[in-house]
């Protein structure tokens, strides 16, 4: 139990378009689900948190008008990363909360060209 | 604020041997939980093992083990037996078991493991 997905596994895109990362708890409802980005070789950090019917919290630093993060169901939160350029490629990966254990997606690599 | 450190970026292990992976946190939260996740190179999480900050006894599943030493607020990953599909980035991270920042996880720098056969 405890499966989520990602929807793109990977994604190319010009310089100015916008993508859109589904993040799925498959087997269980999550009001809380978790963004977060990953350059190589280096830790998570975290982006934003994600609550179900709320507006999400955003760490330091994250621009909310450039992450749109939308978690309109229990078993589905959404990043939108608008405008994008070279420096947003990046490996996203999400999490969903069950109990004390966060569980992750598979990540999806965005790469601007 | 939560702080995870690990001092070691890079272990190799010979293969069926055991190996220490080091974590030390900072938190002046009294009840918090320490996990511990492995990333092979197709970047997914996989959930390893967790230790709740009142547990008192040492959590272990299968291979690994966490050496949790409260005082010295240091939480070692312990795997035995290593095997090839070990060699992976391995991070630590904690997370606060209350309050408005419940759930979020603070990582680690990640250790990257090798193992040789």
């Amino acid at each position: 139990g405890a499966v989520v997905s990602q929807h793109p596994s990977w994604v190319i895109c010009k310089s100015g378009t916008s993508v859109k990362i589904e993040c799925r708890s498959l087997d269980f409802q999550a009001t809380t689900m978790f963004w977060y980005r990953q350059f190589p070789k280096q830790s998570l950090m975290l982006m934003a948190t994600s609550n179900e019917g709320s507006k999400a919290t955003y760490e330091q630093g994250v621009e909310k008008d450039k992450f749109l993060i939308n978690h309109a169901s229990l078993t589905l939160s959404t990043l939108t990363v608008t405008s994008a350029h070279p420096e947003d490629s990046s490996f996203y990966i999400c999490s969903a909360q069950r109990g004390l254990g966060q569980y992750f997606g598979p990540g999806t690599r965005l790469t601007v060209l | 604020a939560q702080k995870i450190t690990q001092t070691q970026p890079g272990m190799f292990v010979q293969e069926k041997e055991a190996v220490t992976l080091d974590c030390t946190y900072d938190t002046s939260d009294q009840s918090y939980g320490l996990f511990w996740y492995k990333q092979p190179s197709s970047g997914e999480m996989i959930f390893l093992i967790y230790q709740g900050s009142y547990d008192e006894q040492n959590a272990t599943e299968g291979r690994y083990s966490l050496n949790f030493q409260k005082a010295r607020k240091s939480a070692n990953l312990v795997i035995s037996a290593s095997q090839l599909g070990d060699s992976a980035m391995y991070f630590c991270a904690m997370s606060r078991a209350g309050g408005t920042s419940y759930g979020k996880l603070t990582f680690g720098q990640g250790t990257i493991l090798t193992v040789h056969p």
